[in-house]
């Protein structure tokens, strides 16, 4: 695709229900990240994926939050028994391959909202 | 937590001024990158300086970096309507090199015609 793409874009949830939110990162991109912005502040990292694998999940707030890459391309951010504090922006943001000093391409990410 | 500061917080100019805007962080960093987020937009990238580089331009952007003083500057000149947006610098710090990046809290920047 054109670009990084994110669904639902939106997604209104009760407290306690679980959620999924998907991210098609650009087709061929190794890296893949995960971000939580909360209203108001800057994106805060989650986790990295390099292909399939979870290199790195040391932002992921609680045991409830789950991230998955089977096969290297989608992937999927799942949340267990949602809390309020959970609300925010999660954004997904793919790069051609590792390396610093490479350009990550953000979707236009996932805004939860739990009630 | 958040590894850069955005100052000011907020920015409010008319059409054709500069704006100017710092971000200053707290450890060593591979790059530092500058993003915009528009109102229900994604991030989308401006510019990336790597640690070695003092000063780079990409169209009516300007960015400096100083490592002495772990700070980084933004410019856009000739500002337009179009440029209101919030404005995020974010630090590339990993040691291993698979780029990881810490943002900060961001600026607000509102442009008047």
């Amino acid at each position: 695709g054109a670009g990084v793409s994110q669904s639902p874009r939106y997604k209104v949830a009760k407290r306690g229900q679980d959620v999924a939110l998907r991210c098609d990162p650009i087709s061929g991109h190794v890296s893949l990240f995960w971000y939580q912005q909360a209203l108001g502040q800057g994106p805060e990292f989650l986790t990295y994926f390099q292909n399939e694998a979870q290199l790195d999940k040391s932002g992921l707030p609680s045991d409830r939050f789950f991230a998955e890459r089977p096969e290297g391309s989608v992937s999927t951010l799942k949340i267990q028994r949602t809390q309020q504090e959970d609300s925010a922006v999660y954004l997904c943001a793919s790069s051609r391959q590792q390396g610093m000093n490479t350009e990550a391409f953000f979707g236009q990410g996932t805004r939860l909202t739990v009630v | 937590s958040q590894q850069g500061e955005e100052d000011p917080q907020a920015l409010s100019i008319q059409e054709g001024e500069n704006a100017t805007m710092n971000c200053s962080y707290k450890t060593s960093i591979n790059n530092l990158q500058w993003y915009r987020q528009n109102s229900g937009r994604g991030l989308v990238h401006l510019i990336l300086i790597r640690s070695n580089e003092r000063e780079k331009h990409s169209g009516r952007l300007r960015v400096t970096l100083d490592t002495s003083k772990k700070s980084s500057s933004l410019l856009i000149t000739a500002s337009r309507a179009a440029d209101t947006a919030s404005y995020f610098c974010a630090t590339d710090v990993t040691t291993d090199s698979w780029g990881k990046l810490q943002f900060g809290a961001g600026t607000q920047v509102v442009v008047t015609p």
